[in-house]
């Protein structure tokens, strides 16, 4: 069965990194667009960033933009979001999530989440 | 494109028949798609592409819409129904969510 589980979270300080991972299991990995989104405590649901299977093209939120970087390893069946100058607002549980390969950018499986939070 | 649900929050009771709806701040064609949350869970795919139900989704569910005007109706709520649903439109970067609608017990 389809599994998504992120890993890396944590407790850090403004302006450091952290590296999300998240490893996938049950499906072809490298056949899927993938996606991270983000829910910051109490608050709704943001999309962070994506990467394709094809091309390795990227997008990110503006909110992220220039911070924040995905990537996949299609050997390994992971995907990551390297983070830096880390926000107190990027306090949130960080998601990855696979895209429907029948519908752009609806996501059918999603991990469990990850908390980050940024403190001093 | 901004994404906008209402209401914020509804109380129905087991067995009712509610509506949520979602407009997008320009037109996006059939591209929205719906989730469901529970509390401390990953959000869970409803349906995409406008109307279209995942495989194992309730018949109960249901969604319509094109354009910049949505909604997501449930038949007959059942106890397992009370979540918090998000609509996301999937037309162009960034891809984003309302502001959720949170279903409660009545």
């Amino acid at each position: 069965q389809v599994q998504l589980v992120e890993s890396g979270g944590g407790l850090v300080k403004p302006g450091t990194s952290l590296r999300l991972s998240c490893a996938a299991s049950g499906f072809t990995f490298s056949d899927y667009y993938m996606t991270w989104v983000r829910q910051a405590p109490g608050k709704g649901l943001e999309w962070v960033s994506y990467i394709s299977s094809v091309d390795g093209t990227t997008a990110y939120a503006d909110s992220v933009k220039g911070r924040f970087t995905i990537s996949r390893d299609d050997v390994n069946n992971s995907l990551y979001l390297q983070m830096n100058d880390l926000r107190a607002e990027d306090t949130a549980v960080y998601y990855c999530a696979r895209d429907d390969s029948r519908a752009v950018a609806a996501y059918d499986f999603w991990g469990q989440g990850i908390l980050v939070t940024v403190s001093s | 494109i901004q994404v906008t649900q209402s209401p914020s929050s509804l109380s129905a009771s087991v067995g009712d028949r509610i509506i949520i709806s979602c407009r997008a701040s320009q037109r996006i064609s059939t591209y929205l798609n719906w989730y469901q949350q529970k509390s401390g869970r990953a959000p869970k795919l409803l349906i995409y592409a406008a109307s279209t139900l995942k495989g194992g989704v309730p018949l109960r569910f249901s969604a319509s819409g094109s354009g910049t005007d949505f909604t997501l109706t449930i038949n007959s709520l059942q106890p397992e129904d009370f979540a918090t649903y998000y609509c996301q439109q999937s037309y162009s970067q960034p891809y984003t969510f309302g502001q959720g609608t949170k279903l409660e017990i009545k």
